[in-house]
């Protein structure tokens, strides 16, 4: 079965520029989260999906922040305009049930804005 | 204001020996509690969690402890093995949102042969 895939792995940008990053949840969980890691510093939460609906997204910065979930299957995170302390690791995750403990990791985009 | 801390953000241990990772939190709202293992360009991993109405859980080499008077967990891993080496996060999480992960900053853990 496959994990949890984000794209891409990578993505170097300018301020002022858009990005926009993909996730890929495992086949059949209702539950998507995004969290970033800035500067090696904690994993922080961003927001949760259910299907389709935002269930929480008490963690986004600022409204240059925007992530959809279409369909209640893959989710993008929008960034426009990108600012420098944007850079991080972003993070998907899904999950099935309401543990935590099962919730599963992608492998994050490392976004760098110059 | 930072609600679950790992104040060692590195940590080196000889092979076969013991190692432990602390995580301390604030939030009496907490009522599980993870830890997490990442690999350089990899997403964290489960490793184990803790209900706040156990004090201890084991699997395999590795065995959580909560002490819920002091607001500290900490991760044994017994015998360290080279393959333990990678970055450690602690999480938690509160009945109100209990998919919604708050971690701390990491240690990375080194096992040395």
């Amino acid at each position: 079965e496959a994990g949890v895939t984000q794209f891409p792995s990578h993505s170097v940008i300018e301020k002022g520029q858009t990005v926009t990053l993909r996730c890929d949840p495992i086949s059949g969980h209702d539950n998507l989260y995004w969290y970033r890691r800035v500067m090696g510093k904690e994993i922080k939460f961003l927001l949760h999906f259910v299907k389709e609906s935002k269930q929480d997204e008490s963690g986004m910065p600022n409204n240059r922040f925007l992530a959809e979930r279409t369909g209640g299957t893959y989710s993008t995170l929008k960034v426009q305009p990108a600012e420098l302390e944007d850079s991080g690791v972003y993070f998907c995750a899904s999950s099935q049930g309401v543990l935590a403990g099962g919730t599963f990791f992608g492998p994050g985009t490392r976004l760098t804005v110059l | 204001d930072q609600q679950v801390k790992q104040n060692s953000p590195s940590l080196s241990v000889q092979e076969g020996r013991i190692s432990i990772l602390n995580c301390d939190y604030t939030n009496s709202m907490f009522d599980y509690f993870l830890w997490y293992k990442k690999y350089p360009a990899e997403g964290p991993t489960f490793l184990i969690s803790i209900s706040s109405i156990k004090d201890k859980n084991e699997d395999g080499r590795f065995t959580v402890f909560l002490n819920k008077s002091a607001k500290h967990l900490s991760l044994h891993i017994v015998p360290s093995q080279p393959g333990d080496s990678a970055v450690y996060f602690c999480a938690a999480s509160a009945i109100q949102g209990a998919q919604k992960l708050v971690f701390g900053q990491g240690t990375r853990l080194t096992i040395n042969p």
